[in-house]
């Protein structure tokens, strides 16, 4: 089964503009997290997407926001890139949103660079 | 205070070598409790989880919850160079899905 696919995997861009990252669960799966990860924070959650519906939101700003597809991929946008939002941006799926299979399983990320 | 607490190391063990790796939460509605393993420029991979109070072996890999003193920790038995990596604890609290993670402990097997 082909695990969760994340493009593009590299990008850089300048301050003030934006960018959509782009993720494809598990085949099944219908549950998709993103996640940030800095040398300086680690790993912080970003939001969370069931059903197209944003379940859970993380401490972050305006500035990030995402949806969900019917198909269960997902995408995340970051407007107006400041240099602080280089990062690795990581989505996770899982089979369910509740009850048991709450694992959740990386993608290989998109790495951020803003200049 | 951080809500998942893992000593940053770096930690060295030799190889064939049993590595410990701990990890403290302070939120006690805290429900399950993830191993996941990081090698340098890649992404996480999942490499145990755990949901009851106790010891939950698969191969090589022990883990150990003990939710009265929200402590959660994993065993590396038999320690190989391949194991060298950063190790991330991970856990969600109550219904909320979100994993909240420790910064790492960085690990090294040495041949």
């Amino acid at each position: 089964k082909a695990g969760v696919t994340q493009t593009p995997r590299y990008l850089i861009k300048t301050r003030g503009q934006q960018v959509t990252l782009s993720c494809s669960p598990i085949s099944g799966h219908r549950s998709v997290s993103w996640y940030q990860q800095t040398p300086g924070q680690g790993l912080q959650f970003l939001f969370e997407y069931f059903s197209e519906t944003q379940r859970n939101k993380g401490n972050f700003p305006g500035r990030f926001s995402g949806r969900q597809f019917s198909n269960s991929r997902s995408e995340m946008n970051v407007s107006t890139l400041e240099l602080g939002d280089s990062a690795l941006y990581l989505c996770a799926s899982s089979l369910t949103l509740q009850g048991g299979n709450n694992e959740q399983f990386f993608g290989p990320g998109t790495r951020l660079t803003v200049l | 205070q951080k809500e998942v607490e893992q000593n940053s190391g770096p930690l060295s063990v030799p190889e064939g070598a049993i590595a410990s790796l701990n990890c403290t939460y302070s939120d006690r509605g805290s429900q399950s409790f993830f191993w996941y393993r990081q090698y340098s420029g890649k992404s996480p991979e999942l490499i145990m989880f755990i949901y009851s109070n106790g010891d939950k072996e698969d191969g090589r890999f022990t883990a150990q919850l003990n939710k009265a003193s929200q402590y959660v920790s994993l065993l590396i038995r038999d320690s190989q160079p391949s194991d060298s990596a950063t190790y991330l604890c991970a856990v969600t609290a109550g219904s909320a899905r979100q994993l909240t993670f420790g910064s790492g402990t960085q690990l090294t097997v040495l041949p």
